[in-house]
Formats: C-alpha cells, structure tokens, sequence
C-alpha cells in the first residue's frame, strides 16, 4: 500500500489568489495523478504528472490555470492560479502502485473554498 | 469515453441490513476499482477487479465483475454505522498506453446506515 499526505487539508483562499498543494507519497512511484472533485460531484482528472516528462491536462484543463511540477519520485505540487469561487473542490493526488495486483490510492485530499 | 453508471445514488439502511450497489460501464472494463469517501476527505481503497467473474471479499464487504467485464456490484453483509459515507467505482484506462492509471468514476452512492 501508500501512504500520501496532502497539504493543506483544507483552506479557504480569497478570488484572485493562488494556492499550491502537495502531495507527498511514501515510497518512489512513476505515476502520478490529480483530480479534482467539485462539491456534490464525482472525481474529474486533471493532468497526470509523470516524473521526468511534462504533466499532461485532459480537456478543458490547462497549464496556465494549473500548473504542476513533479520534482522527484516522492513528491508533486498542483497550484490553482487566479482563483475564483467556481475553484471550490477537493483537489486529490493518486498514484499507482506496482506489484501483484496493480493499485491506485489517493491522497487525503485537500478541500479549498475561495471567497 | 468510458462512462460509468452508479445505482442507487443514495441508501438507507438500518444496521444489520445487507446491501448491494451497481455499477455498470459502457464499455469493457480493463480494471474495476472500489472506493469509500468520507465527507470532504480523500478516497479509501476497497478493492480492485480485472478478470471476468472474479469475486474480492474484505471483513464484510463483497466486490463482484461480471464475465463479460461491463459490470460490478458492491455488497455488504450486515451493515454498520462504519460503513456510512460514498462509495465510488471507478474505471481504468486500458492496459498500457497513455490511458493506464487514469480512472473514470461513477456519479457515487451515498450510504447511510442508521443504528
């Protein structure tokens, strides 16, 4: 199994602002993801962050609004820029880890409320 | 793209009651995972299933993919106040490739176990 911690656990940030999370995983993993959930909502991906390559946005998601560094094997940062109340989710990192039974865990989450 | 279709989206059960919630996808699952959600918090790993007809248990909760891969069911035996929160399945990308480690999820089933 992993264990990811995630900071901060919650926030709440003013419109305008930007805030980076981080997600710090206890073992080396290659692979990398963000979400983001909205409230009442499911799960929606945001980018993978591979260690090495540059962090890769599904659709209707950019770098500029986003954007990620993956520094090392344990560690990735996910910033909101120029926030607005519409940024109100919980933002999750997951990982996959390797082994019998390929698995993907999720962070602790972090739940930011913009004002 | 794959979509996911979660059923119930809500349950109330008294404790001691069993339980089961759906999850059916639109395409052919590679693999088939299972999440507890708490409140505002990040997602518990249940279970994950990738081959047809295969069959998880863990303490009292049963995960189940059907042979032709397209559907899941979560079922727990002799529900408990502990088991409350969401539950969420979720679908891998496919094996290999740019898709691998990226999961699509249900809309969610929030369970609500009254003692």
């Amino acid at each position: 199994s992993a264990v990811i911690s995630q900071k901060p656990s919650r926030d709440i940030c003013q419109r305008g602002t930007s805030l980076t999370i981080q997600c710090q995983v206890d073992s080396q993993v290659t692979m990398m993801f963000w979400y983001r959930q909205q409230p009442g909502q499911s799960l929606t991906l945001i980018a993978t962050a591979n260690q090495g390559s540059e962090a890769t946005y599904e659709s209707g998601f950019v770098i500029d609004k986003f954007p990620i560094s993956r520094p090392n094997l344990t560690f990735s940062t996910l910033t909101v820029s120029n926030m607005s109340p519409e940024d109100s989710s919980i933002y999750l990192c997951s990982v996959v880890m390797w082994g019998s039974g390929n698995t993907i865990y999720f962070g602790e989450g972090s739940w930011l409320t913009v004002v | 793209s794959q979509e996911l279709e979660q059923s119930p989206q809500s349950l109330i059960v008294q404790e001691g009651k069993n339980l089961t919630i759906n999850c059916t996808s639109s395409k052919t699952l590679y693999g088939l995972y299972w999440y507890k959600q708490k409140y505002g918090e990040g997602l518990i790993f249940l279970m994950m299933l990738q081959k047809g007809g295969e069959e998880k248990s863990h303490e009292k909760i049963t995960a189940k993919l059907d042979e032709k891969k397209q559907q899941s069911s979560l079922h727990i035996t002799a529900s408990q106040p502990s088991h409350a929160g969401i539950y969420l399945c979720g679908a891998d990308g496919g094996a290999g490739g740019t898709s691998y480690g990226k999961l699509t999820f249900g809309q969610g089933t929030i369970l609500t176990v009254h003692p």
